[in-house]
């Protein structure tokens, strides 16, 4: 059955780095786009970035632009999310899915399966 | 990239329907049929609902539909149930190749 497992989450100083991954499996994961979405504490989505089957096409909310970078390792399985410069409005559970997809490598727009999130929080 | 709107909550009695809104603009839910769904019971991880505005996914209840007028999107729930108190949200892909999400609208089964 598809899987997505979050790690890496924790308590980071403001300023500091922080990288997240997201294990996949049950599926063909080089076929997917995959994203990550935040949630703070008793706030609701949001999402945080995208990166495409291939690798090549990423796409970043602007808060987070030039701080976090995300990437994947399609024979690893494994998503990634740098996060540098952390923020106190940082501070959330992550949560990565994967984008639906009817033909390889075009967008669908919705998330089919979502991990079950990862907690940062960043606090002196 | 501001929220698209929901109200923060709505209930009604077991067997009721109701009606969640979300209101976004024509940069978002207006442009495109890419409006999404997801249910998210507390301490949970969200679950896709509903996909390109009124489709359901395998394994959803035909109880969940949606639809589309505007810059609106729409969830109506019927025949509700104690297992569809959860926390809602509806999600947009926008013109400027990112993705909005709903501020959220609590369900309560009275």
């Amino acid at each position: 059955q598809v899987q997505l497992v979050e790690s890496g989450g924790g308590v980071v100083q403001p300023g500091r780095s922080l990288r997240l991954s997201c294990a996949a499996s049950g599926f063909t994961f080089s076929s997917h786009a995959v994203h990550w979405f935040r949630q703070g504490p008793g706030k609701g989505l949001e999402w945080v970035a995208t990166i495409s089957n291939d690798g090549n096409r990423k796409y970043y909310r602007d808060s987070v632009k030039g701080r976090f970078t995300i990437s994947r390792d399609n024979s690893k399985n494994t998503l990634y999310l740098q996060m540098n410069s952390l923020r106190g409005e940082d501070s959330a559970v992550y949560y990565c899915a994967r984008e639906n997809v009817v033909v390889i490598g075009t967008p669908t727009f919705y998330f089919d399966h979502w991990g079950q999130g990862t907690l940062v929080t960043v606090s002196s | 990239q501001s929220a698209l709107t929901q109200p923060p909550s709505v209930s009604g009695s077991p067997g009721q329907s109701v009606t969640i809104s979300c209101t976004g603009t024509s940069s978002d839910v207006g442009s495109y049929n890419r409006v999404s769904w997801y249910q998210q019971p507390p301490g949970t991880a969200p679950k896709l609902i509903i996909y390109e505005v009124s489709n359901r996914p395998s394994g959803v209840p035909d109880r969940f539909s949606g639809s589309k007028s505007g810059n609106t999107a729409s969830l109506t729930i019927s025949g509700l149930q104690a297992d569809d108190e959860a926390d809602y949200y509806c999600c947009s892909h926008t013109s400027g190749s990112t993705y909005v999400f709903g501020t959220g609208t609590k369900v309560t089964v009275l």
